[in-house]
Parts: structure tokens; C-alpha cells; sequence
């Protein structure tokens, strides 16, 4: 099934750096989310966007709806340890798209301390 | 305000056999979705119900099905297993009014097959 572009797949960084990852896509989506995944749980949401250029801020974490509606970021800044797990994004395309997300493959985060 | 509860959280079953798995909602929502985690093909959309009717599904086959009862519960089905169907399955719910409104995930039910 379609997904969407998501780099890098992995980053080890140092605690305290910043960190910015980034989703594409060949279609328009209306609606970009965020989310996190700790080993054995389910993706947490940490951040919805709605509209096209928006900037939201969530703490530490900020993401952008790109202008053309094909591409978000998120940047975390100054990380921490228990900023390690696995970031997706994810993209609804609108209209008749109930319930139906199309994700990143994820980024592997890992924080030295 | 409790979150979306999946049972169980994990199951053994063999080849050929059925499999039924449990979602309860975010009290209000009335949307649930039902993705398939695997590490090869990631996070992959299988159906969405509201109201207790199918409104939106992804491209698994047949043996994969689902419902939704009238307290918006959800249950997802799975015929004659194959090995390829071990995976962590994720339901998510929102309240279901517009499609933009971001869902909310469960920890999961890990199936494995031998």
C-alpha cells in the first residue's frame, strides 16, 4: 500500500543536540500528524496539523504542514533520553478518508546521554 | 478519561486457524480503525467502522474482517491464519465527525503464528 517518504530511517545523536526528520509525499494530504511509538505500546500523537503552513509547537517538538501539502517536519530540540523511541508521520488525505491514515516507515531515534 | 483498550495483548495461534481480536474506544468516539504493524510493511490501514458500518477499507484480503457494535466496541476477525499474518494489530478511535480529526491508538494485540 502507499506510504509515505520518511527520512532519515535512523539517528543517533548525543543528548542535548537538536534533531529535525521529515515526511513527502506524491499526493496532496489535508491533515499531517506525529506520533511516537515506545516498545510495546501503541503510536502516541504528539502534534496535528491542518493546515497548509502552519507551525505548531508542542514543548520541546515542533512540526510544519508544508505550502504544497506534500511534505511536514518535525524538529525536536535540545533531546533528552527518554526522547528515544520510534517517530511516524502520518497524512489523511480528506474527503471520504474516514478513519484511514497512510504512515511514514518511522525514524528511529536513539539519544546517547 | 481511559484510553482505547485492546485485549488481548497477545496471542499464539497455529496456521488454518481464526483468530478474534477486541477494541473499546475512547468513551465518545465513535470512529475505530484497525492497522497491521509488521516490520517489513510498516503501518498498513486493513478498515475503518462508525456507527456500526464499514466506511472505509484498505487492501487486505477477505479473511480479514471486522464490526462494530451499538456501544461503538470493535472486533476484528481473521480466517484461516497464515504465517504472514504475525504482526502487532493497532486499533485507533476519534470522535468520527470529520475525517481530519486525528486518531487515538491502543498498545495492540501482538498475534503470532507458528
Amino acid at each position: 500500500g502507499q506510504q509515505l517518504n520518511q527520512s532519515p530511517q535512523s539517528m543517533f545523536i548525543q543528548e542535548g543536540e537538536d534533531v529535525s526528520m521529515n515526511c513527502t509525499s506524491s499526493s496532496i494530504f489535508n491533515t499531517w500528524l506525529w506520533y511516537k511509538q515506545d516498545p510495546g505500546e501503541g503510536p502516541v500523537l504528539l502534534i496535528a496539523l491542518y493546515k497548509a503552513g502552519e507551525l505548531t509547537s508542542n514543548g520541546r517538538l515542533t512540526a510544519q504542514f508544508g505550502i504544497t501539502r506534500k511534505d511536514s517536519f518535525l524538529n525536536i530540540s535540545a533531546s533528552i533520553p527518554s526522547d528515544v523511541g520510534i517517530y511516524f508521520c502520518a497524512g489523511i488525505a480528506g474527503g471520504t478518508s474516514y478513519g484511514k491514515l497512510t504512515f511514514g516507515q518511522g525514524t528511529i531515534l536513539t539519544v546517547h546521554p | 478519561k481511559a484510553g482505547v483498550t485492546q485485549t488481548p495483548r497477545y496471542l499464539i495461534k497455529t496456521r488454518g486457524q481464526q483468530v478474534t481480536l477486541s477494541c473499546s474506544p475512547i468513551s465518545g468516539h465513535r470512529s475505530v480503525s484497525w492497522y497491521q504493524q509488521t516490520p517489513g510493511q510498516g503501518l498498513q490501514f486493513l478498515f475503518e467502522y462508525f456507527s456500526e458500518t464499514q466506511r472505509n477499507k484498505g487492501n487486505f484480503p477477505g479473511r480479514f474482517s471486522g464490526r462494530q457494535f451499538s456501544n461503538s466496541r470493535s472486533e476484528m476477525n481473521v480466517s484461516t491464519l497464515e504465517l504472514g499474518d504475525s504482526a502487532l494489530y493497532l486499533c485507533a478511535s476519534s470522535p468520527g465527525d470529520f475525517s481530519n480529526q486525528p486518531q487515538h491508538f491502543g498498545d495492540g494485540t501482538r498475534l503470532s503464528i507458528l
